[in-house]
């Protein structure tokens, strides 16, 4: 129950096209869903994150859908570019006072020129 | 430049041996983690720190040792228990009551 499912696996996607990333989870009592971005041989950093209070979050090309009834939230990239070929993760925590994160599996991006 | 920085970058453990992997921090951060990171999965976490002289164990913290004396450094030993140690492993940390997790830039520890 405390896992968080990560699809797909590997994404190509075309320069300008749209990249989507979903992730599912069982624990109804996950209230913070961030995803990270990792470059090769570098250390994850926060992307964006929502609450379940929303059922959407945009910041420039990137954004979360969340669909609390599903349990399901997605990352949408959009007009992809090169420069966002990375591996990135999903993640969900409970507000209680130790935050860990479970994190997905990863997805691997990578778009082409 | 505030952040955290990790040590060495490459790490190469002979069998039997204790190695210790070194995360500091200078962004004031109370809480401090452990992750280890392997090929087609998601960040596992190890340990977790959220106060100078306590931490708790994580998901896999067999094999695994560390300690907390000050609240900017939170190294990890790799013991000879740990039969798996190959990995990319990721110190994070983070203020305490806020999830935002800040990671390093990792080390890479190979078993000869």
């Amino acid at each position: 129950q405390q896992q968080v499912k990560q699809s797909p696996q590997s994404l190509i996607v075309q320069k300008g096209g749209i990249s989507i990333i979903n992730c599912a989870y069982e624990n109804t009592a996950f209230d913070y869903f961030p995803w990270y971005q990792q470059f090769p041989g570098k250390g994850p950093a926060l992307l964006i994150a929502i609450r379940p209070d929303v059922s959407e979050k945009k910041e420039g090309r990137f954004t979360i859908s969340f669909n609390k009834s599903a349990k399901q939230f997605s990352l949408h990239i959009m007009d992809s570019q090169p420069g966002d070929s990375a591996t990135y993760f999903c993640a969900a925590s409970i507000g209680d006072s130790s935050y860990k994160l479970i994190f997905g599996s990863g997805t691997r991006l990578l778009v082409r020129p | 430049d505030g952040g955290i920085t990790q040590s060495p970058k490459y790490l190469f453990r002979k069998e039997g041996q204790n190695v210790t992997l070194s995360c500091e921090q200078n962004l004031n951060h109370d809480a401090m983690y452990w992750y280890r990171q392997d090929p087609g999965q998601g960040l596992r976490l190890i340990y977790y720190s959220q106060i100078v002289n306590d931490f708790q164990k994580g998901d896999i913290a067999e094999g695994y040792s560390v300690s907390r004396e000050k609240k900017e450094s939170f190294p990890l030993t790799v013991t000879s228990a740990q039969k798996n140690p190959t990995a990319f492993y990721l110190c994070a940390s983070s203020i305490v009551q806020q999830e935002t997790q800040y990671f390093g830039p990792g080390t890479r520890l190979l078993v000869l």
